[in-house]
């Protein structure tokens, strides 16, 4: 079936350096990715999303890459700080008039001091 | 702004007994979403709502029901609770125009013994 997975389960970075977090999509068909960030004991924050046809966008701090002949999507984290230590998911929209998000299964990070 | 609120944060259920889990947003939003979240996991659409009186299932409807008869309100009905039920329950909105955003409430944490 589709399916949103992600590569690596745990990321551990040292304050200030910049952290790479990776997922990897099966449909073709979604015309959004998103990234929410979770922290412990609430509910998900929204980050940044990138549309199917951009290859790149910025927001503060963070970065999304789109690359769809290899179905990869990664989010940067520049000068991570202790409080983006948190669980970070990808999630997809798929086309059309739908407004459902499947989920990947997340990765957490731990900013070490 | 209060955002998303759920109630309540906390509840434990004995097998087949039955509850009602709330949730309302004052932000005048149109869509709003069950999910449901087992440890470790990502997130599983439950059922969810366009505008009120118009709701929808999700991946994981079995066991739910839901009404939006306001714009604000959007309860989740669990009937007959089952121990498979343990998880946490996060409620969500969005707006017509942002709808990759979506605003989540603080989550119930549900235990059925």
């Amino acid at each position: 079936g589709e399916s949103v997975g992600l590569h690596l389960p745990t990321l551990s970075v040292q304050e200030g350096d910049n952290s790479i977090i990776n997922c990897a999509y099966s449909n073709s068909a979604s015309d959004y990715f998103i990234w929410y960030k979770q922290e412990s004991g609430k509910g998900p924050q929204f980050i940044i999303d990138i549309r199917s046809n951009m290859d790149k966008r910025q927001g503060q701090r963070v970065t999304v890459l789109l690359n769809k002949t290899v179905k990869h999507l990664s989010l940067q984290i520049a000068a991570t700080q202790p409080g983006d230590s948190a669980v970070y998911f990808c999630a997809e929209k798929l086309g059309g008039n739908n407004r459902k998000l499947i989920w990947g299964l997340g990765t957490s990070l731990a900013v070490n001091p | 702004n209060a955002g998303v609120t759920q109630t309540p944060k906390f509840r434990i259920l004995k097998i087949g007994q039955s509850m009602t889990l709330q949730c309302a947003q004052d932000m005048n939003h149109n869509y709003m979403y069950w999910y449901r979240q087992d440890p470790g996991m990502g997130l599983k659409l439950i059922y969810y709502s366009v505008g009120a009186g118009i709701t929808d299932k999700g991946e994981v409807p079995n066991g739910y029901n839901v009404s939006r008869s306001t714009t604000e309100d959007f309860p989740l009905r669990l009937e007959l609770a089952a121990p498979s039920q343990t998880s946490v329950y996060f409620c969500a909105s969005s707006s017509y125009r942002d709808y990759n955003e979506q605003f989540f409430g603080p989550g119930t944490r549900l235990t059925v013994l």
